[in-house]
């Protein structure tokens, strides 16, 4: 059964307006983590923001930030005030319970193209 | 942020040989570092999970004695692809986690792999 789900393919938006980049997942354990991660198309995968599932408010870091919905089982990246620098592939990612050992599971990502 | 170095960034073999892929963690310990795989224009794939003095483990249809890898000591794993066909063209990462924190991946810049 899939466990990050990212059912947009590709998303558009014009430069300066706001997008959400929707992932679901699926798991039983109480304890999880989810992740954003920024591919541009050098490969390079780049850390954007994290939500603990203990934790009580959304993440935010800067023009990022983290919709997270625990009964919807959803953790929707808001990006603000888009740049042409926005422009790469995203990927949901959930690590499940605690300790150094755990795996990332990455969703299938979205190609976000921002537009002047 | 911690800086993980992976090298080469750009390999190009004859089918038959052996290659041989290095992850380093420049500024921290990492006891355990993964090894993803991304076909083009698709997620990334966890292959193994490398930890430091023991035999790493395999995700499930990842052949092991296709895809050796060594994590000799805490800063350094290798992935060695032997005898490298055209289907093993890839592009691989690796990626640690420090100690503590939340988990988060840092990933190498990534090594392109095409066999010929």
């Amino acid at each position: 059964a899939q466990k990050i789900t990212q059912t947009q393919p590709g998303m558009f938006v014009q430069e300066k307006e706001a997008v959400t980049l929707d992932c679901t997942y699926d798991t039983s354990d109480p304890s999880y983590g989810l992740f954003w991660y920024k591919q541009p198309s050098s490969g390079e995968m780049i850390f954007l923001i994290y939500q603990g599932s203990y934790d009580q408010q959304n993440a935010t870091e800067g023009r990022y930030s983290l919709n997270f919905q625990k009964a919807r089982k959803s953790a929707n990246l808001v990006i603000s005030a888009s740049q042409l620098g926005d422009s790469a592939m995203y990927f949901c990612a959930m690590r499940e319970g605690q300790g150094g050992y755990n795996k990332l599971i990455f969703g299938a990502g979205t190609r976000l193209a921002v537009h002047p | 942020g911690a800086v993980v170095s992976q090298h080469p960034s750009r390999v190009i073999c004859k089918s038959g040989t052996s290659v041989k892929i290095e992850c380093r963690s420049l500024d921290f310990q990492a006891t355990t570092m993964f090894w993803y795989r991304q076909f083009p224009k698709q997620s990334l794939m966890l292959m193994a999970t490398s930890n430091e003095g023991s035999k790493a483990t395999y995700e499930q249809g990842v052949e092991k004695d296709k895809f050796l890898i060594n994590h000799a000591s805490l800063t350094l794993s290798t992935l060695t692809v032997t005898s490298a066909h055209p289907e093993d063209s890839s592009f691989y990462i690796c990626s640690a986690r420090a100690r503590g924190g939340t988990g988060e991946l840092f990933f190498g810049e990534g090594s392109r792999l095409t066999v010929l």
